[in-house]
């Protein structure tokens, strides 16, 4: 049972690198999302999407980009890190609104 | 705007203690409450949820949840826990539409053997 898969679990970067963060599900969902986790705040939206080809942003988008060419994948890319994205990076999806969301390992990001 | 407060950020109990922790939101219209759990080192699960009906909702490894209308609140119990229960428990609220989940901070729960 994959369930939704998130690559890699850990990633150091330097300010103003970029890099994407994947993630894939294999159970056919509509709807994807990503959350950062930070402590004392809890999982914040940052972009989510409810079909291939369409996305919007959330609570704290700025800073990211993400696209949904295909109903499995739905990969988060940091245009320029900064250490204010330092945090732990979770993808979740789910079959429809409001319905459970199953969640990634998370990616534990630190920029330096 | 809809919110979700959780009462008790760091709660420590010994084993067979019983645990109670708050969840309350604010929205105006109908709304689908969950409880996750996050074991250290893993991802989030889903514990419990309540949609409609049976305000009293139970869930896997013994929890249960009760929805209060009236009280706008949704808190998590459990009679007796157990040392695997330590981790960190989420209350979330989706007040229609996907895109409005919102999570409450977390209380991280410590059982001590």
């Amino acid at each position: 049972n994959a369930g939704v898969t998130q690559t890699p679990k850990f990633q150091v970067l330097k300010t103003g690198q970029s890099m994407t963060l994947q993630c894939a599900q294999d159970m056919n969902h509509e709807y994807m999302s990503w959350y950062r986790q930070d402590p004392g705040m809890g999982l914040r939206l940052i972009h989510y999407s409810v079909g291939a080809g369409i996305t919007d942003q959330g609570e704290v988008p700025n800073g990211y980009n993400v696209s949904r060419s295909t109903t499995e994948d739905f990969p988060l890319r940091l245009l320029s890190a900064a250490p204010s994205q330092t945090s732990v990076y979770f993808c979740a999806s789910s079959y429809g609104q409001g319905a459970e969301a199953f969640f990634g390992q998370g990616t534990r990001l630190t920029v330096v | 705007a809809q919110s979700v407060s959780q009462h008790n950020h760091h709660v420590i109990l010994s084993e067979a203690a019983s645990l109670e922790l708050g969840c309350n939101y604010s929205y105006g219209g109908t709304v689908n409450l969950f409880w996750y759990v996050q074991y250290p080192g893993q991802h989030l699960q889903l514990l419990l949820k309540y949609f409609s009906g049976d305000p009293l909702v139970k869930g896997i490894k013994g929890f249960e949840a009760e929805f209060i209308k009236s009280k706008f609140s949704f808190n998590l119990r459990k009679p007796s826990v157990q040392w695997s229960d330590t981790a960190e428990y989420f209350c979330a609220v989706n007040g229609g539409g996907y895109q409005k989940v919102t999570f409450g901070i977390g209380t991280k729960l410590q059982v001590i053997p």
